[in-house]
């Protein structure tokens, strides 16, 4: 049921930029992108999403190209706790009923000291 | 602390038993949200809880079985336990129906079962 498609593994040296990207080349109108990342076996963490804009928060920016079909995560100074399994999920906003997140398989990022 | 409480976080039983995980929400949240996540597989969405009624279902087994009480924590019961039931469930929560500014999770429940 995943909609989105995502690299299963990168790594990122520590104070770098972690530049995480995702497709969704079927994502319609009315589909939010979110991110989430799970750190080892702890909850996921909600960390920022977006429709059309780029949005950035205190954790990280999200790049989505025009034509929505992919997106970009960025963690602008990446840090050891930054290394987690990171989600890029498309939901679609609560007119269609739906408020369920499908998780696919995320992107393992490991940040190296 | 994330505000979403999981208790036990660590559950061991035998095959063919029944357990109950319980879940309380943060504060103010309305939607209860249900999630397996078995080893090495991605978490997979089990049941929806809005202010006690049930609003959506994922791949939830017959013999599982969710709740919200009045006053909004959330039970899962999970009976005649398999070894493939084994995993990670966790429960997240969120102010709204839609979810929209996402969801809050909880810290898991770890249940083997042997």
């Amino acid at each position: 049921d995943a909609k989105t498609t995502q690299p299963p593994s990168m790594d990122c040296a520590e104070g770098r930029a972690a530049n995480l990207p995702c497709n969704h080349s079927t994502i319609s109108g009315n589909e939010y992108v979110y991110w989430y990342r799970q750190i080892h076996s702890q909850g996921p963490q909600y960390i920022i999403h977006g429709l059309k804009n780029n949005e950035t928060n205190e954790m990280a920016s999200l790049i989505i190209t025009e034509d929505r079909k992919s997106s970009t995560l960025i963690l602008p100074h990446a840090t050891l706790r930054d290394t987690a399994v990171y989600y890029c999920i498309v939901r679609p906003d609560s007119s269609s009923g739906t408020y369920k997140y499908i998780f696919g398989t995320g992107t393992r990022l490991k940040v190296l000291a | 602390d994330s505000g979403v409480t999981q208790t036990p976080k660590h559950l061991i039983t035998a095959t063919g038993q029944r357990v109950t995980l319980r879940c309380s929400p943060r504060s103010g949240d309305l939607s209860v949200y249900w999630y397996q996540q078995s080893l090495d597989q991605g978490l997979q969405f089990l049941i929806h809880y809005y202010n006690g009624e049930e609003r959506a279902k994922g791949n939830i087994l017959e013999r599982f079985s969710a709740q919200q009480f009045p006053d909004l924590h959330s039970e899962l019961n999970l009976s005649s336990l398999e070894l493939g039931d084994s995993a990670l469930y966790f429960c997240a929560s969120s102010v709204e129906l839609s979810a929209n500014y996402g969801y809050t999770f909880g810290s898991g429940t770890r249940l083997t079962v042997v």
